[in-house]
């Protein structure tokens, strides 16, 4: 079953509008955390934003907000006023230990369009 | 800032050749990890090392095996490469207990 799932394989946004990029995760861990990560056409992977499952306001850098939802298991990415340098794939990821080693596992990704 | 590097953003090579990829970190993390990605699929580990000589597998470590010599270089080695190991395929490092995973540019490998 998959760990982390993406349900969006696109989404289009005007630019200076707000997008939600859903993400839902399955565990049994009462520790865990859920990341997101930006990836331009460059291919870095860039961090964007960190939720630990204890934690118990929503993480917030800047533009980006994380709307977590424990009891629905979800950790939906919010970005305010959308900007054309925003246009890439977005990949939720969780932290989970396994044989004592902590391991991130990854969705399938969701490719943001910004337009003018 | 943290800096982890990959000896070539580009790879071509043939079916059957033995084929080595290096990622470089300067921020002296202990932990460093082999990803690939295929569209559709995500990010998928293949190994990951918590020390230097140390290694584990990843998800999906068949066809593929690594070399921790140095403490901050991670080395991918595809022993007989496959038109199936066509992918891009990225290098990671985080510190014992931090949680954050930092990632070089990859490098996207071409089998024919």
């Amino acid at each position: 079953a998959q760990k982390i799932t993406q349900t969006q394989p696109g989404m289009f946004v005007q630019e200076k509008e707000a997008v939600t990029l859903d993400c839902t995760y399955d565990t049994s861990d009462q520790s865990y955390g859920l990341f997101w990560y930006k990836q331009p056409s460059s291919g870095e992977m860039i961090f964007l934003i960190y939720q630990g499952s204890y934690d118990e306001q929503n993480a917030t850098e800047g533009r980006y907000s994380l709307n977590f939802q424990k009891a629905r298991k979800s950790a939906n990415l919010v970005i305010s006023a959308s900007q054309l340098g925003d246009s890439a794939m977005y990949f939720c990821a969780m932290r989970e230990l396994e044989g004592g080693f902590q391991k991130l596992v990854f969705g399938t990704g969701t490719r943001l369009l910004v337009s003018p | 800032d943290v800096k982890v590097t990959q000896s070539s953003r580009y790879l071509v090579k043939r079916t059957g050749e033995k084929v080595f990829l290096e990622c470089v970190q300067d921020m002296d993390h202990e932990n460093m990890f082999w990803y690939r990605q295929d569209p559709g699929l995500g990010l998928r580990l293949i190994y990951f090392s918590y020390d230097v000589k140390m290694k584990e597998k990843g998800d999906i470590p068949e066809g593929y095996s690594v070399s921790r010599e140095k403490k901050e270089r991670f080395s991918l080695i595809l022993e007989s490469a496959s038109t199936n190991q066509t992918s891009m395929y990225l290098c990671a490092s985080k510190a014992r207990g931090d949680y954050e995973q930092y990632f070089g540019p990859g490098t996207r490998l071409t089998v024919t």
